[in-house]
């Protein structure tokens, strides 16, 4: 099972600032089958970025996504209010699909 | 408009068993994999189960395998979840989510519902 550790745990900004989240994986993740999802309290996750940098139907052009291999990389260029939840990673280049531990991105 | 709407969850005892249900509309169903996601409260997103455009491939999380079956109808739309043995270590929101596809057979998620909650507790 590829184990996927995101960092930081939290990340705590103001509107408008640069956000930089990173997903690691225990092992090489195959054609960079990767995704970034963004969940809000009491909802369902949304795709935002698909094969570690596409970005999905109607995802702003502020969110990116980088890397391969092990080392991966969400970026939010400026944040806007809505932003602001928990991001997941998950990988699907194995069998055995699995997620991140999540980063939290809060209003400093 | 693609929704999908799951059903079935609540309160069971460690042992017992439940079914949830997603029913899909807005897509043709019968085209595309399925996944169910949970997540306990509190905590992070664990992929559960997968299951093929026409229900005979499926696999499982090594937790689940042996007590949880995933199985559809395409011709009423809907997906399942046959949950066996609960623990309490299954308490969680449970999601059922769409693959992208057709034709794009890759294990992430376009399409969530929102979620049945399954309390595993004496």
């Amino acid at each position: 099972e590829i184990v996927l550790t995101q960092s930081p745990a939290t990340l705590s900004l103001s509107p408008g600032e640069r956000a930089t989240l990173s997903c690691g994986a225990s092992q090489s993740v195959s054609s960079s089958y990767l995704a970034w999802y963004q969940q809000k309290p009491g909802l369902a996750p949304r795709l935002l970025i698909y094969d570690a940098s596409s970005r999905a139907t109607g995802i702003p052009d502020r969110f990116s996504g980088s890397g391969s291999g092990t080392d991966f990389t969400l970026t939010i260029s400026r944040l806007e209010p809505e932003d602001f939840a928990v991001y997941y990673c998950q990988q699907y280049g194995s069998s055995q699909l699995t997620f991140g531990g999540g980063t939290k991105v809060e209003i400093k | 408009e693609v929704q999908l709407v799951e059903s079935g969850g609540g309160l069971v005892q460690p042992g017992g068993s439940l079914r949830l249900s997603c029913a899909a509309s807005g897509f043709t169903f019968s085209s595309y994999w399925m996944h169910w996601v949970r997540q306990a409260p509190g905590k992070g997103l664990v992929w559960v189960s997968r299951i093929n455009s026409d229900g005979s491939s499926t696999s499982y999380a090594d937790s689940v395998k042996g007590r949880f079956t995933i199985s559809r109808d395409n011709a009423k739309n809907t997906l399942y979840l046959q949950m066996n043995s609960l623990r309490a270590e299954d308490t969680a929101v449970y999601y059922c989510a769409r693959e992208p596809g057709p034709g794009i057979v890759k294990d992430y998620f376009d399409y969530w519902g929102q979620g049945t909650l399954v309390t595993v507790s004496s």
